[in-house]
């Protein structure tokens, strides 16, 4: 199965600076690199997305990027906001018969106003 | 609202009760999927739907569990015999029938097992 670790699993940043989030998988085969936001007693929200044909992926101040070669993505979140404050996840799937995303550990974001 | 429903959002049951949640996807959605969340953890897959066929499960499923999508719309998650470590937050997405893409998910229906 697929092992996706997560770094750093909490980060603090001061508003208006960057963030970012790096995320490893384990199967060569999986194709679909998404990014979820999840708040306090909410479901996991998508926030992008990248597929294994593109190496970059920009939607305003959030960004993904993917190195399918050393297996990991990233998010960057720029010229962050209060509302950035949230836990984020990383969920690679996809590939021949693996139709599910597995999750990693999460990465806590805390915006300091 | 046309997202994600799930019921109840909370149940609170004693070790050994049976408890059945429901989950009612995006009505056009073919696949449906349910995931287990626990504190400070990321969702873990539990098995999915395409239609009315259960396609996948999860090798750390207990045989306690069992999950049915009987008309390909609603699916229901019942848990016998609940145990302690089954406390948890149970999340269902669904999708479009396509390439794996976005989950829609609920908001979760949170078990607290005493």
């Amino acid at each position: 199965g697929e092992n996706v670790e997560q770094h750093p699993s909490t980060l603090s940043v001061q508003e208006g600076d960057s963030a970012v989030i790096k995320c490893t998988y384990s199967d060569s085969a999986s194709n679909y690199f998404p990014w979820y936001k999840q708040e306090l007693g909410k479901g996991p929200q998508l926030i992008i997305d990248i597929r294994s044909n593109v190496g970059e992926k920009k939607d305003q101040r959030i960004a993904v990027t993917l190195n399918k070669t050393a297996k990991h993505f990233s998010l960057h979140i720029t010229e962050t906001q209060p509302e950035d404050s949230a836990v984020y996840f990383c969920a690679p799937g996809g590939g021949f018969g693996n139709e599910k995303l597995t999750f990693g550990t999460g990465t806590r974001l805390t915006i300091i106003p | 609202d046309t997202g994600v429903s799930q019921n109840p959002r909370h149940k609170i049951t004693k070790r050994g009760q049976n408890v059945t949640f429901r989950c009612d996807p995006i009505s056009e959605h073919n696949r449906l999927y349910w995931y287990r969340q626990t504190l400070g953890q990321g969702p873990e897959f539990l098995t999915y739907f395409q239609n009315e066929a259960q396609l996948e499960k999860s090798r750390l499923l207990s045989d306690r569990f069992s999950a049915e999508r009987p008309k390909g719309s609603f699916s229901t998650l019942e848990i016998q015999r609940t145990e302690q470590g089954d406390s948890a937050m149970y999340l269902c997405a669904s999708s479009l029938n396509r390439n794996t893409g976005e989950l829609f998910f609920g908001e979760g229906s949170r078990l607290t097992v005493l």
